[in-house]
């Protein structure tokens, strides 16, 4: 059964960091490509990354490019999103995805339960 | 950006009723590959999203056989053939053809 658990969401302060984490189970980690989606509070869905399954390639949202970066460790099935320079809109839900293959993309088959962010003074 | 637009973006449905809702496209979605990478979602409330229907029309392992996908080109249709009660929630469909990948607003469907 896949299973995907994240963490690491908090309340920070806008211009602070924080780094998100994913532990995925229940399939071949490295095999698949991964992706982040956000949700505000009672709003809708938006992509924000993918990462390819060797983590050789990474796709942003123009909304988080150049203040989050994507990543993985294989060996620990471990997804992450760095993210710096929050701003107040950055405060959201994020929910980590299973892609269908290591370079296929936009599929999002399995999702998380999500960990929420809440950026503000 | 792809913009997905859907509608209605409130559908209240008597329970044993069909329901259906349309996504409409910017852009075709037809792939270089020749697949249309439009996918549907089911929202509960308090839930995570839930995929039902991947490219189009496949639906996932698990879903109700009242959930069909349908559509081509720019206009799709996820369609509910008699409304049940665990069918409440938010329904959003998605691109996967052209990056950034995007959403429709969602279309709340709530029982009348």
């Amino acid at each position: 059964e896949v299973q995907l658990l994240e963490s690491g969401g908090a309340l920070v302060q806008p211009g602070g960091s924080l780094r998100l984490s994913c532990v995925a189970s229940g399939f071949t980690f490295n095999n698949y490509a991964m992706g982040w989606v956000r949700q505000a509070p009672g709003k809708g869905l938006e992509w924000v990354s993918d990462i390819s399954g060797n983590g050789g390639n990474t796709f942003y949202a123009d909304s988080v490019r150049g203040r989050f970066t994507i990543s993985r460790d294989n060996s620990k099935n471990t997804l992450y999103l760095q993210m710096n320079s929050l701003r107040v809109e950055d405060t959201a839900v994020y929910y980590c995805a299973k892609e269908a293959g290591p370079g296929s993309y936009g599929h999002l088959e399995y999702w998380g339960q999500g960990t929420l962010v809440t950026v503000s003074s | 950006d792809v913009v997905l637009t859907q509608s209605p973006l409130s559908l209240p449905v008597t329970l044993g009723q069909p329901a259906s809702i349309s996504c409409r496209s910017s852009q075709s979605l037809v792939y270089s590959d020749g697949i249309t990478y439009l996918t549907w979602f089911q929202q509960r409330p308090g839930q995570s999203p839930r995929r039902l229907i991947y490219k189009v029309s496949n639906r996932d392992s698990g879903v109700p056989d009242r959930f069909s996908g349908s559509g081509s080109g720019t206009d799709f249709t996820l369609k509910i053939s008699r409304v049940e009660a665990e069918d409440v929630g938010v329904y959003y469909c998605m691109q996967g053809t052209r990056w950034p990948l995007t959403f429709g607003q969602g279309t709340r469907l709530e029982i009348k």
